[in-house]
């Protein structure tokens, strides 16, 4: 298992809330990036975060939003929900800020139910 | 087209057998490729990664980077039970901060 770890696990909201997902990255790795992965696709890259700073974006709105703090560990926030945010939502933590040259590993995910 | 195509299967194989993965891609930037195994409702875990053209092995797995063709293959040898997972086939270039993935395959092997 990788070290990284998100919560919660689950979560069910409804349509218009707002919701936070966490993720502790692997010790050591100082960039964490997220991705949305919809049933039956690939990851979708969301943005990422290093050394505290948004550092990419993908085609996201900016009803998500994201922070990571000086331990490295990361949130994503996303307001107003939607029911095609339904997804499961995955952290991956890499030594340095482009996650292509370094090996990138991932949490267990949350999987976002909007109802 | 997308930038990264990849047969979303399912491809079904008896215990043992030698199976092939594959993905293609249209961005001739990439340089790093890399293959995630995922498990149903579980994180995508690194099987392998390579930089450029080339093969590398690791066990049963093992993983072919032909940039001149754009294509990218894993092959997973004396494929077992425990082997039946989504593969998912990802990709980066050298100053992008994203990882490119393909839909993933679903492989399962059979006893």
């Amino acid at each position: 298992e990788t070290g990284v770890t998100q919560s919660p696990t689950h979560l069910i909201k409804t349509r218009g809330q707002q919701v936070t997902l966490r993720c502790s990255s692997q010790s050591g790795h100082n960039t964490v990036s997220w991705y949305q992965q919809a049933l039956g696709q690939g990851p979708q890259f969301i943005f990422q975060y290093y050394r505290e700073e948004e550092n990419g974006r993908g085609n996201f709105p900016p009803r998500f939003s994201g922070l990571q703090f000086p331990n490295y560990s990361s949130e994503l926030n996303v307001n107003a929900l939607e029911l095609d945010d339904s997804a499961l939502y995955l952290c991956a933590s890499s030594l340095e800020g482009t996650p292509g040259t370094t090996e990138a590993f991932f949490g267990q995910g949350t999987r976002l139910t909007v109802v | 087209q997308k930038e990264v195509e990849q047969d979303p299967g399912p491809l079904s194989v008896p215990e043992g057998a030698i199976v092939s993965l594959n993905c293609t891609y249209s961005n001739s930037a990439f340089q790093y490729f890399m293959w995630y195994r995922q498990y149903s409702r579980k994180g995508p875990e690194l099987l392998m990664y390579t930089y450029s053209s080339g093969n590398k092995e690791d066990g049963r797995f093992t993983a072919q980077v032909d940039k001149s063709s754009k294509y990218i293959s894993l092959f997973i040898r004396d494929s077992q039970p425990s082997d039946s997972a989504t593969y998912l086939c990802a990709m980066a270039n050298q100053a992008g901060t994203a990882l490119i993935f393909g839909k993933g395959t679903t492989l399962s092997v059979s006893s």
